[in-house]
């Protein structure tokens, strides 16, 4: 166990729609990294928040956002879903962003049909 | 910018034989590495890292990686692999790009092991 929690595991929707996936760092941990993996894409980065600021953003579309609360989790919002977004959405922490591994939740995979 | 790339895809290796997976980066000054396996279904973990020091670096699961500068390469070794490697692995870098400490992931390479 990672220590890092995402939530819900899995999730169908239809497209159009909308969701929230959300991660809960390890505690101590104030970055949050959230990614994407698809078959035909990989790992991709997708945002990264560090104590409630975005710090970088990597391959993310206009539909989707982000926000990191003050009690450090984070959400991703996922809108005007297409089939294309299915994929698994990993959420990792950090300590400080530096110097140190990132670890992983389980991800949770989003399906849209 | 930082850029990771592992040439192999797919690699099969027999129970029991060695095994070496290639990683290659792209860093201006000296990156911090790391390998991670994700087996089917779950996330993504931390086999070893190197940040400095010693450049053959030792990870969990028997697993060893060697950090060649020289080469801008951290390949990823174990001596007698088992049918449980099966997985996929991602070499990592991390280090600051723009002001902004950042992790980049290779496209990761899927092992099968034969019994």
């Amino acid at each position: 166990d990672s220590g890092v929690t995402q939530t819900p595991k899995h999730l169908i929707t239809a497209t159009g729609q909308r969701v929230t996936l959300r991660c809960s760092p390890r505690s101590g941990d104030l970055s949050v990294y959230w990614y994407q993996q698809s078959l035909d894409q990989g790992l991709q980065f997708l945002i990264q928040y560090y104590n409630g600021e975005e710090r970088a953003k990597g391959n993310i579309l206009e539909r989707f956002s982000a926000q990191q609360f003050p009690d450090l989790h984070s959400e991703l919002n996922l809108s005007s879903l297409e089939l294309g977004d299915s994929a698994l959405y990993f959420c990792a922490s950090s300590v400080r962003g530096q110097n140190t591994e990132a670890f992983f939740g389980q991800g949770t995979r989003l399906t849209v049909v | 910018a930082q850029s990771v790339t592992q040439p192999d895809i797919h690699i099969t290796v027999s129970e029991g034989a060695s095994l070496e997976l290639r990683c290659n980066y792209s860093y201006g000054a000296t990156p911090y590495l790391f390998w991670y396996v994700q087996s089917p279904g779950q996330g993504l973990q931390l086999l070893l890292k190197y940040f400095s020091g010693d450049t053959l670096v030792q990870g969990i699961k028997g697993f060893e990686a060697e950090f060649k500068r020289s080469q801008s390469s951290f390949n990823l070794r174990k001596p007698s692999v088992h049918w449980s490697d099966a997985a996929e692995y991602f070499c990592a870098v991390a280090g600051l790009d723009s002001g902004t400490y950042k992790y980049i992931f290779g496209t990761g390479t899927r092992l099968k092991v034969l019994a």
